[in-house]
């Protein structure tokens, strides 16, 4: 069965520096998506940056950014200027080849201005 | 506008009832799914479903049972079976397939047994 890992339960960042979130998870698949999600206390989802397995060019949104390690299966989220706005729960996700989106424990990032 | 209906937001219930949490769905998806989410911790998988009259039990379905009769709608049920009920429930839904793989979330709905 596949598993995701986050093994940082909270994060801290000043506001308008870099922080990255890490993410490994454990697969036997080939082709596969990945997720970070954001989740702000509203508890709303949000989809932050998805990377295709097949791909090796790593996705990027804005100022969020992710470093794609297939062979390491590590699937990190980079967080540049940082803003206030960005404090949430950040959770790392696998869909899997019967289409169950699978999610690590999350972190929580916190914003210092 | 698309999205995700979940309803109610907040509901209370006394230990020994079952209880049925609505989600609906406009975005002309196949696949909807009901994660479970506690105090500090990730989401786990309840139950999913492809298509229409066709379910799948997740990594935590015991205690719970859900129809799909329609395209648009997939309720959960919490039955008294449910040791430990309370908790934060996600509806979801997706195009069937990968697609692009991106799940849509409702807002929740918040489960309090007494």
């Amino acid at each position: 069965a596949q598993t995701v890992t986050q093994s940082q339960p909270e994060m801290s960042v000043q506001e308008a520096e870099t922080v990255t979130l890490s993410c490994t998870y454990d697969t036997s698949e080939s082709d596969y998506y990945l997720f970070w999600y954001k989740q702000p206390p509203s508890r709303q989802m949000i989809l932050v940056i998805r990377q295709e397995a097949y791909k090796q060019q790593n996705a990027t949104e804005n100022r969020f950014s992710v470093n794609f390690q297939k062979a390491a299966k590590s699937f990190s989220l980079k967080i540049s200027d940082s803003q206030l706005g960005d404090a949430a729960m950040y959770f790392c996700a696998y869909l899997d080849s019967s289409y169950k989106l699978i999610f690590g424990s999350g972190t929580r990032l916190l914003v210092r201005p | 506008d698309g999205g995700i209906t979940q309803s109610p937001k907040y509901l209370f219930r006394k230990e020994g009832q079952n209880v049925t949490l609505s989600c609906e769905q406009n975005l002309n998806h196949d696949a909807m799914y009901w994660y479970r989410q506690d105090p500090g911790q990730g989401l786990r998988l309840i139950y999913y479903s492809q298509i229409v009259n066709d379910f799948q039990k997740g990594d935590i379905a015991e205690g719970y049972s859900v129809s799909r009769e329609k395209k648009e709608s997939f309720p959960l049920t919490v039955t008294s079976a449910q040791k430990n009920p309370t908790a934060f429930y996600l509806c979801a839904s997706s195009r069937r397939g990968r697609g692009t793989g991106e799940l849509f979330f409702g807002e929740g709905s918040r489960l309090t047994v007494l």
